[in-house]
This record gives structure tokens, sequence and C-alpha cells, in this order.
């Protein structure tokens, strides 16, 4: 069973306006941290922000927020003022304490047009 | 910025070659990862390490090789490169222990393709 999903291959959005990014997990680990990377087409992969199953604040880090919903196992990526920089393929990964290796997502292709 | 470094970055070799892709960190981190990745898609996790003399295979079978002699580097081996490795190749490295928010940096990646 697929422990993360993130059901949107690809998204259009339009530049200035918000964007959601979903990714839910599947975890029996109470201890566990979700991660979201951007990877521009030059293929590099970028780190944008962590949270961890006992923060009891979602995490924020400049235009990007996580939306975390612990009871529903959703760890949603919020763009906040979406920049044609913006446009890449973003992946969701998680890290449970019990086995210490990233499990990762199938990515969403994000395309934010003019 | 993350101290990792991959080379070459764009290969084009032909088939039955053998090939060799470097990867180095000098942040003394002890566990390093390659994975393969095709245009698009998803992460394939092939080796890891979690120190010197230390390597495991991953979720994805591959006909490539690793070896972790010294801890700031990492090689990745193809004996005899075919057609169906071409691919980028993604080498990453985390601390081994600590909280589980440490971060995984990434290379810059090493696009191969066989011919």
């Amino acid at each position: 069973a697929q422990k993360i999903t993130q059901t949107q291959p690809g998204m259009f959005v339009q530049e200035k306006e918000a964007v959601t990014l979903d990714c839910t997990y599947d975890t029996s680990d109470p201890s566990y941290g979700l991660f979201w990377y951007k990877q521009p087409s030059s293929g590099e992969m970028i780190f944008l922000i962590y949270q961890g199953s006992y923060d009891q604040q979602n995490a924020t880090e400049g235009r990007y927020s996580l939306n975390f919903q612990k009871a529903r196992k959703s760890a949603n990526l919020v763009i906040s003022a979406s920049q044609l920089g913006d446009s890449a393929m973003y992946f969701c990964a998680m890290r449970e304490r019990s086995n210490y290796q990233l499990i990762w997502g199938a990515g969403t292709k994000l395309i934010i047009k003019p | 910025e993350a101290d990792i470094y991959q080379t070459p970055r764009y290969l084009v070799i032909g088939t039955g070659k053998k090939i060799t892709l470097e990867c180095s960190q000098t942040m003394g981190h002890d566990k390093m990862y390659w994975y393969q990745q095709d245009p698009g898609m998803e992460l394939h996790l092939i080796h890891y390490s979690y120190g010197v003399n230390s390597t495991e295979k991953g979720d994805l079978s591959s006909e490539s090789t690793v070896s972790r002699i010294r801890t700031e580097h990492f090689p990745l081996t193809l004996e005899s490169a075919r057609p169906s490795h071409t691919s980028q190749y993604l080498c990453a490295s985390t601390d081994r222990q600590g909280a589980l928010g440490n971060t995984i940096y990434f290379g810059e990646g090493s696009w191969l393709t066989v011919v």
C-alpha cells in the first residue's frame, strides 16, 4: 500500500494566486516527520519545509506553509502568492522513527501561468 | 547551501561501457543515498549507506554497485551500461543520528544517456 499519496499529477495556477498541493500519508508510527521538496526542470531537489508529528503548530517558511491535519493524515503544502519561478515538480516525503528511510510520493507538477 | 557534489552532470555513453558516477559531501554525514529518477517521475532508492564500509540495496533493483571507503565519498558504478539505464541519478546525504527533521541534502544530479 502507498505510504505517501499525492493525488494531483499536475496543476495549472494563475500567477499571484495561492496554490495547495495535496499529500496524504499512512503510518502506524506515532513519531514521524513530513517533508516537502521542490524540483525545478534542472533536476536538483530543494528542501522547502518540514513538519514533525508532535509539532503543535503548522510549519511555515516564507511563502510556504504546511496545512497539517494529523487526524486526517494529510500534510498539504500551501504556496501563497505564486510566482513563475514556482513552476516545478513538488514531492512530499515521510520519515518514520521506526524506519529512518525517507518514503517519497509520486510528485505533483505545478505550472504557474502568467 | 548544501555541500554535496556530483560529477559528471551530463554524460552520454555507448552500450556496454563502464561508468562511475561520483558523489562527495563535505558535511560529515553518515547516511548517503543514490536515487534513480526518470524525468517527471518519482524517486526510486537504489542504494544507501549508513557509514564507512556499509552499503545496502534500496527498493528498486539495480544493476549498479556502490562503495563507501570514505565518509565523504559514495560512488556508483555501472559495469556495463544499457539503454535502460538512461535516467537521472541523484545522490543525497543526511545525518544518521538526531531528530526526524534532519534535512536530506541532494546533489545537482547526474543525467546519464546510454546510446
